[in-house]
């Protein structure tokens, strides 16, 4: 089966700027998660979604992170306006059912850098 | 929330010596997974293993769930083993929490 797909693959920005990534699952996976991954740390959940409708986004910092799914299958997450602070991998993953219990499929990453 | 603590978070091998990275989990979990993060970023799932043992290749990975830790077994390291190793766990609700990691070097 084909993999989960991110774009683009690195980003470099201006503080201030806004920026969005693009991830298509794995066909038939109904959940969807955006992690972020700072350098030296573990990947941190941002939002989750069931079909198209949102899980989990209490780690998201709404007043400037935004994230759709709309149709249930592929998801974007844009940032609005970036700080320095935002630089990571942006992560995505997917799973068959809610949690992951089933195990979870990463795909390669967005690098993002905000100068 | 459920904490999860790695060890050692720094590892250096000599290649073809043999290593164990620990994974402690502060509650019960229903899931718990075992990824490999390679220098290129790239996570990949090693294993799905909320209790018992399992082995793939070179790689097993033991959970007891009943004193809350997971270990995972590497043995005749290669170079490409290098990376970051990561456990994963979830306790029952939506969320799955990541460990620090386990940061390994394999030096040929």
């Amino acid at each position: 089966e084909a993999g989960v797909a991110q774009s683009p693959r690195y980003k470099i920005i201006e503080k201030r700027q806004s920026v969005a990534f693009w991830c298509n699952p794995i066909s038939g996976h109904a959940t969807l998660y955006w992690y972020q991954q700072i350098l030296g740390q573990g990947p941190k959940l941002l939002i989750q979604f069931q079909n198209n409708g949102v899980v989990d986004d209490s780690q998201l910092p709404k007043d400037r992170f935004s994230a759709e799914r709309l149709k249930g299958v592929d998801s974007t997450l844009k940032i609005q306006p970036a700080k320095l602070e935002d630089s990571a991998v942006y992560l995505c993953a997917s799973s068959r059912t809610t949690g992951g219990i089933d195990g979870y499929t990463f795909g390669s990453g967005t690098r993002l850098t905000v100068v | 929330g459920i904490q999860v603590e790695q060890s050692p978070p720094d590892l250096i091998l000599q290649e073809g010596a043999n290593s164990t990275l620990r994974c402690n989990f502060s509650d019960s979990v229903n899931n718990l997974q075992w990824f490999h993060q390679n220098p290129w970023g790239q996570l990949i799932n090693l294993f799905y293993i909320p209790s018992g043992t399992k082995q793939n290749g070179r790689l097993s990975a033991t959970t007891v769930a009943t004193e809350r830790y997971s270990l995972l077994y590497i043995s005749s390291s290669q170079t490409t083993d290098s990376g970051v190793y990561f456990c994963a766990v979830n306790s029952g609700g939506f969320k799955t929490i990541f460990g620090a990691g386990t940061r390994l070097f394999v030096k040929a």
